[in-house]
């Protein structure tokens, strides 16, 4: 069982506002990322991370934002939600290059904006 | 752009068949490829990987099979069982931007009794 965590489970929340999304991980990885996934499936790179102090966007344009500010903690921002954001939100860790490891994933926060 | 395609999008096997889910790519700087699967309310989990310079990755009841000049490899579920129900996605790793998984679109597959 991976100890990667990602609060909350579930989140409904009204236009405009703002909302932080949670991930922590205890593995001590450096690399984090954000996936959007769709309710078709599809995953989506949003937001990743080599490590403390470094953020980039992924391949998918997302209005959110994220921070690593800490080594375990990787969380995503959005300033004002609107029903477009409305998806599941996965975060996942790894111990090194994705060409020799895999990626851990937490349970996903489902988000609907109403 | 999809850069891995999967196909089907959905599957329906009987218990103790052969599950077979096909994925293609053209960025030829790919040089991995796992497959992850993933159970409802569940994130993905690596369930089986391959590098490009083999032809063949077997792992109990999986399989993975790769053609590098198709650019093409396939995940085979022997003897399937319903616990294998869950979605399955292909995934490739270029050595360009080696922390990046791309994705495949998904395959949701039910075994059924």
């Amino acid at each position: 069982e991976a100890d990667i965590y990602q609060t909350p489970r579930y989140l409904v929340i009204g236009t405009g506002k703002k909302i932080t999304l949670e991930c922590s991980q205890t593995m001590g990885h450096d690399k984090m990322y954000w996936y959007q996934q769709d309710p078709g499936m599809e995953l989506h790179l949003i937001h990743y991370s080599y490590g403390v102090n470094s953020t980039e966007k992924g391949d998918l344009s997302s209005e959110s934002t994220v921070s690593r500010i800490r080594t375990e903690h990787f969380p995503l921002t959005l300033e004002s939600a609107r029903p477009s954001h409305t998806s599941q939100y996965l975060c996942a860790s790894s111990d090194r290059n994705l060409l020799n490891t895999e990626a851990f994933f937490g349970q996903g926060t489902r988000l609907t904006v109403v | 752009q999809q850069q891995v395609k999967q196909s089907p999008q959905s599957l329906i096997v009987q218990k103790g068949g052969i599950s077979i889910i096909n994925c293609a790519y053209e960025n030829t700087a790919f040089d991995y490829f796992p497959w992850y699967q993933q159970f409802p309310g569940k994130g993905p989990a690596l369930l089986i990987a391959i590098r490009p310079d083999v032809s063949e990755k077997k792992e109990g009841r999986f399989t993975i099979s790769f053609n590098k000049s198709a650019k093409q490899f396939s995940l085979h579920i022997m003897d399937s069982q319903p616990g294998d129900s869950a979605t399955y996605f292909c995934a490739a790793v270029s050595t360009g931007t080696a922390s990046k998984l791309t994705f495949g679109t998904g395959t949701r597959l039910q075994v059924t009794l």
